[in-house]
């Protein structure tokens, strides 16, 4: 298994700003994931970050909106860009080890 | 891509009380895993279970792959065991990606 800390927990933010959420894991991954759960709804990849590359974005999400570092093998920051509050959310990283998925504790975003 | 479909979508208890909850998935997976969500958002892992059964304490799940569903059962329900809980997918392609598809889920309220 493996421990995923995520920073800042919840926030909220005014529109039109900007918001950068860490993910910190406790064991070296090749692979990390960023899902986004909208009020209600169920969970959404937004993309996938490998180290040393660009970041693999699913459809309907772009990199300008929400772009994603990973610098090395155990952290990964993604940021949330020109903010409105459709971007309301819980946003989660993830990580698998032997095909099982382990998530972090998620960042309730509010945007008003 | 891949469906599935979570039932029932909402589910009241009273304490004590037994529940299945079913997860319908639309083609063959590799990977198939329940995972509940707490109130405050944290997604917890209950089961890896692509196929077979397994138990941990009053929960225990079924996935039957060949007829594609799989249940999840909670015994003796507390109120701690309210949130919702979501079945999550993985179809390969020339290997795993490690991108789950997550269904709707159910929302189950234990109550005193």
């Amino acid at each position: 298994s493996a421990v995923i800390s995520q920073k800042p927990s919840r926030d909220i933010c005014q529109r039109g700003t900007s918001l950068t959420i860490q993910c910190q894991v406790d064991s070296q991954v090749t692979m990390m994931f960023w899902y986004r759960q909208q009020p209600g709804q169920s969970l959404t990849l937004i993309a996938t970050a490998n180290q040393g590359s660009e970041a693999t974005y699913e459809s309907g999400f772009v990199i300008d909106k929400f772009p994603i570092s990973r610098p090395n093998l155990t952290f990964s920051t993604l940021t949330v860009s020109n903010m409105s509050p459709e971007d309301s959310s819980i946003y989660l990283c993830s990580v698998s080890f032997t095909f099982e998925a382990f998530f972090g504790q998620g960042t309730r975003l509010t945007v008003v | 891509g891949i469906q599935v479909e979570q039932s029932p979508p909402d589910l009241i208890l009273q304490e004590g009380a037994n529940s299945t909850l079913r997860c319908n998935f639309s083609d063959s997976v590799n990977n198939l895993q329940w995972f509940h969500q707490n109130p405050w958002g944290q997604l917890i892992n209950l089961f890896y279970i692509p196929s077979g059964t397994k138990q941990n304490g009053r929960l225990s799940a079924t996935t039957v792959a060949t007829e594609r569903y799989s249940l999840l059962y909670i015994s003796s329900s507390q109120t701690t065991d309210s949130g919702v809980y979501f079945c999550a997918v993985e179809r390969w392609s020339g290997g795993s990606n490690y991108k789950l598809t997550f269904g709707k889920g159910t929302l189950l309220t234990v109550n005193p």
